[in-house]
């Protein structure tokens, strides 16, 4: 059974450019959530998606957005990047949104500048 | 938002119980209670889960008051290893998972 797997693990960015990281989902798992970690806090929700569509939605602006694919791996986009979007950016999947046992992957670190 | 109230930090000595509390008072009758752990630069890790009976795996023991207002995660023999941020989790009935402060918890050699 393959694990969540993120890329890039390390990402540096300059404020105003946009960035897409990558999840690659548990196999078998169709519900994929994107957590927002800023240093010595806990996960913050960012969004939910569940059989390729948004089921979900943390208090994050609209310039962060995401996709699910067909074969349930994720993309999170975020545009206008600033400085405080610096962060550790996780995924999880789980096998069904009915299903709390979810599975995190590395997480991407980006760094704003 | 969480709906859990956790204690800030915890130590516990090496090799000695390490008891977790949290609080749920608002949980209804069929939330479950999620617990979470995170190691330092890792992404959080399932420990375990229930209802209103006591529950046990390879990692640790949940135990549920009866009337289900609390909780406790029991790691029976902690190691250095346990050192890590344990986050109970009640999940939104809009099937989201809410991550709150969590309990940082100190494992003392």
């Amino acid at each position: 059974e393959t694990g969540v797997t993120q890329s890039p693990t390390h990402l540096i960015k300059t404020r105003g450019q946009q960035v897409t990281l990558r999840c690659s989902s548990q196999s078998g798992h169709n519900t994929v959530s994107w957590y927002q970690q800023a240093l010595g806090q806990g996960p913050q929700f960012i969004f939910q998606y569940y059989r390729e569509e948004e089921n979900g939605r943390g208090n994050f602006p609209p310039r962060f957005s995401g996709l699910q694919f067909p074969n349930y791996s994720s993309e999170l986009n975020v545009n206008a990047l600033e400085l405080d979007d610096s962060a550790l950016y996780l995924c999880a999947s789980r096998s069904d949104r009915r299903s709390y046992e979810q599975y995190f992957g590395p997480g991407t670190r980006l760094t704003v500048t | 938002d969480a709906k859990t109230t956790q204690p800030t930090s915890m130590d516990c000595a090496e090799g000695r119980a390490a008891n977790l509390p949290c609080n749920h008072s608002t949980i209804s009758g069929n939330e479950y209670v999620y617990w979470y752990r995170q190691i330092h630069s890792q992404g959080p890790q399932y420990i375990i889960h229930g209802l209103k009976n006591n529950e046990t795996n390879e990692m640790a023991s949940l135990i549920i008051t009866e009337d289900r207002k609390s909780s406790t995660l029991i790691l029976p023999h902690a190691t250095l290893r346990d050192t890590a941020v344990y986050y109970c989790i009640v999940p939104n009935r809009d099937d989201k998972i809410i991550f709150g402060k969590g309990t940082r918890l100190h494992i003392l050699p």
